[in-house]
């Protein structure tokens, strides 16, 4: 069975900063690990995929790597700001024959503050 | 143009009652999801539809059925709702085929209550 962890759950750091997210899997075989944003209310807006075969990708001020080997996966925010606030979400497509699912984490609820 | 759309955004109604959610994509993906998102903000798989046909059944009680009438389209029909039924579920869809597995996209979500 995978689980996904989410370390912090909950973080709050004035704007300018910068931030990691963290993201840990149970079973690394995975075929990939996708990163999603949730504001309050609202659905899922994917943010970076990152496949298996991938260490990193990248998306403006964010960036996202992946260790397969070791099940993690980390979600890097440069320069915060206030409208970076929102849930962000890690989950990661098992390599069974399971459907093509997600398995997905709690979450790490930010707050940038002013 | 919404990628996913769901309808409706809200739902409240009583228990013992049978209700229906919609989904479409037009992304012309060949594989669509249903999520339920509980009271503690955990995403969970609930079914997936591959061309049409069911892939996943997660341990869903048999009062929700899954309905696929072509690939643009899942919709989400339950029976007899109960209270434990009150949640935000998410459709969503991604394309598999031969590219591997690809990102997946998701609907606004239905925040459903039952009374």
């Amino acid at each position: 069975k995978q689980e996904v962890t989410q370390i912090p759950a909950a973080l709050s750091v004035p704007e300018g900063e910068n931030l990691v997210l963290n993201c840990s899997f149970t079973d690394s075989a995975i075929y990939n690990l996708q990163w999603f944003r949730q504001d309050p209310g609202k659905g899922l807006t994917s943010l970076l995929l990152i496949q298996s075969s991938q260490r990193e990708q990248t998306s403006g001020r964010l960036n996202a790597s992946l260790d397969k080997s070791s099940g993690r996966s980390t979600l890097y925010i440069a320069a915060s700001q206030p409208g970076d606030s929102a849930t962000y979400l890690c989950a990661v497509k098992r390599a069974s024959n399971s459907g093509y699912a997600l398995n997905f984490g709690k979450g790490t609820s930010l707050l940038v503050t002013p | 143009d919404t990628a996913v759309s769901q309808t409706p955004k809200y739902l409240v109604t009583q228990m013992g009652n049978d209700k229906s959610i919609k989904c479409e994509q037009n992304l012309g993906h060949d594989t669509m999801y249903w999520y339920k998102q509980d009271s503690k903000k955990f995403l969970k798989i609930m079914f997936s539809y591959n061309n049409k046909e069911l892939i996943i059944n997660e341990t869903v009680p048999n009062r929700f059925s899954p309905k696929s009438p072509d690939k643009a389209h899942l919709n989400l029909h339950i029976n007899s709702l109960e209270l434990g039924d009150s949640a935000v579920y998410f459709c969503a869809s991604s394309q598999v085929g031969t590219s591997g597995y690809n990102e997946q996209f998701f609907g606004p979500g239905t925040r459903l209550t039952v009374l």
